[in-house]
Formats: structure tokens, C-alpha cells, sequence
């Protein structure tokens, strides 16, 4: 079991939806981020939240709108995505506040457009 | 932009046999991390070496950092069918605190 946990698991969406990615973590960590991961691929880094403030944005299309409500939750909201948002979304969190350390991975959410 | 470069792309191995990685990158760090990944899971982070330091071991794993060359290597000892997965090498640059920066990965199989 991860230390950070993601729902749902799985996701699957029509262009028109709106829907959202949830992400959790209880070690204390103040610095959160969304990674998109396509198959066979690295990971991408989309966001990143440091003390609940975005700290960077990676030019990700506005249909994409991170949120982050307190220290230990970190959301993902979605509209209007496209076939090619298809993939698996990955949350991570890390300590102090900065990336010095190892950061710490959920399982993701896989996410799949109509 | 990708920073590191693993390679190979895929390598399959015995059970028993010895796995090594290899990842090479472009511009200064402050460290480098390595992270597994089995199918459908999230990273696991493994191991980090700063750039101040030449090797690291953990358990079953050695990690060696040549800044010189700009490259590391990631050696699994007696592999076992547990290690299949993708292992993903991960730079940190000083001028970012929070970019980590990913190759594009090694698949290794380990056969039983």
C-alpha cells in the first residue's frame, strides 16, 4: 500500500464531462504534484503546489485546473478533455517543502476519454 | 525536455543474474534519484545519490554517479522475478526546488 492515495483508480469520461481526481497524503508533506503519465513513457510533470500555493504550472491546457484545499489533499479537476488526455494520472507529494527529498507516488488514476 | 537518457530501453535477464542501468543526462545537478515502477502501480522511489558523492549502496541495489561523464549506473545484485518493472532515473537541476526531471526508463524482466 502507498503512503499516498488517489481516487478513483479508475475513470472513464465523455469529452463533455466534468469530473475531478482526488489525492491524499497524511505524511505532512508540503509540497504536492500531478504528473501525466502516457504508456511507456515518463512521467510528465503538470503542477506543483508547495504550502497549498502553486508554485508551477507546466503550460497545461486550461481544461486541467489543479486545486489544493488544505496541506494533505490535492485535486484535479477536469472539463472538456480530449482523446488524448487519455493516460494515467499521477499524484506525489515530498517533504520540507521542497523537492530535496524522494518524492512519494500513488498508484495513479487511470483515466480514459470517449 | 527530457534530462536523462536510460539505457537499454528493455533488458532481460536470468534469476540470479546481476541487472545494470545506465542513465546520462545533460546539465548540472543537485542530485539523482532512482525510481521502480511495476505495470499499473505507481514510482517507488530507490535510491538517491547527491552529486557530491560517487556511490550508494541499498540492500541489493548500487548506484554509482559520474558527474564528470554526466551519467549514473543502477545495479540490481541476484535479481529476482520481483524486480520486473520499469526503473526510471531522475534528475534534480539547482535551479529548480521542485522539478524532477524523468528519463524515459529501462524495462527489465527477470525470468524465473
Amino acid at each position: 500500500d502507498t503512503e499516498v492515495t488517489q481516487t478513483p483508480k479508475h475513470l472513464v469520461m465523455g469529452m463533455t464531462n466534468k469530473k475531478s481526481l482526488k489525492c491524499e497524503q497524511h505524511m505532512g508533506h508540503r509540497a504536492m504534484y500531478w504528473y501525466k503519465q502516457k504508456a511507456k513513457k515518463p512521467p510528465e510533470l503538470m503542477f506543483v503546489y508547495s504550502y497549498e500555493k502553486l508554485s508551477i504550472n507546466e503550460s497545461v491546457p486550461s481544461r486541467f485546473s489543479p486545486e489544493c484545499p488544505n496541506s494533505s489533499l490535492l485535486n484535479l479537476h477536469l472539463h472538456a478533455l480530449q482523446p488524448e488526455d487519455s493516460a494515467l494520472y499521477l499524484c506525489a507529494s515530498s517533504p520540507w517543502g521542497v523537492s530535496q527529498g524522494p518524492q512519494h507516488f500513488g498508484d495513479g488514476t487511470r483515466l480514459s476519454i470517449l | 525536455s527530457q534530462q536523462g537518457e536510460e539505457d537499454p530501453q528493455a533488458l532481460s535477464i536470468q534469476e540470479g543474474e546481476n541487472a545494470t542501468m545506465n542513465c546520462s543526462y545533460k546539465t548540472s545537478i543537485n542530485n539523482l534519484q532512482w525510481y521502480r515502477q511495476n505495470s499499473g502501480r505507481g514510482l517507488v522511489h530507490l535510491i538517491l545519490i547527491r552529486s557530491n558523492e560517487r556511490e550508494k549502496h541499498s540492500g541489493r541495489l548500487r548506484v554509482t554517479l559520474d558527474t564528470s561523464k554526466k551519467s549514473s549506473s543502477l545495479l540490481i545484485t541476484a535479481s529476482r522475478a520481483a524486480d520486473t518493472a520499469s526503473y526510471f532515473c531522475a534528475t534534480k537541476s539547482g535551479g529548480s526546488n521542485y522539478k524532477l526531471t524523468f528519463g524515459k526508463g529501462t524495462l527489465l524482466t527477470v525470468n524465473p
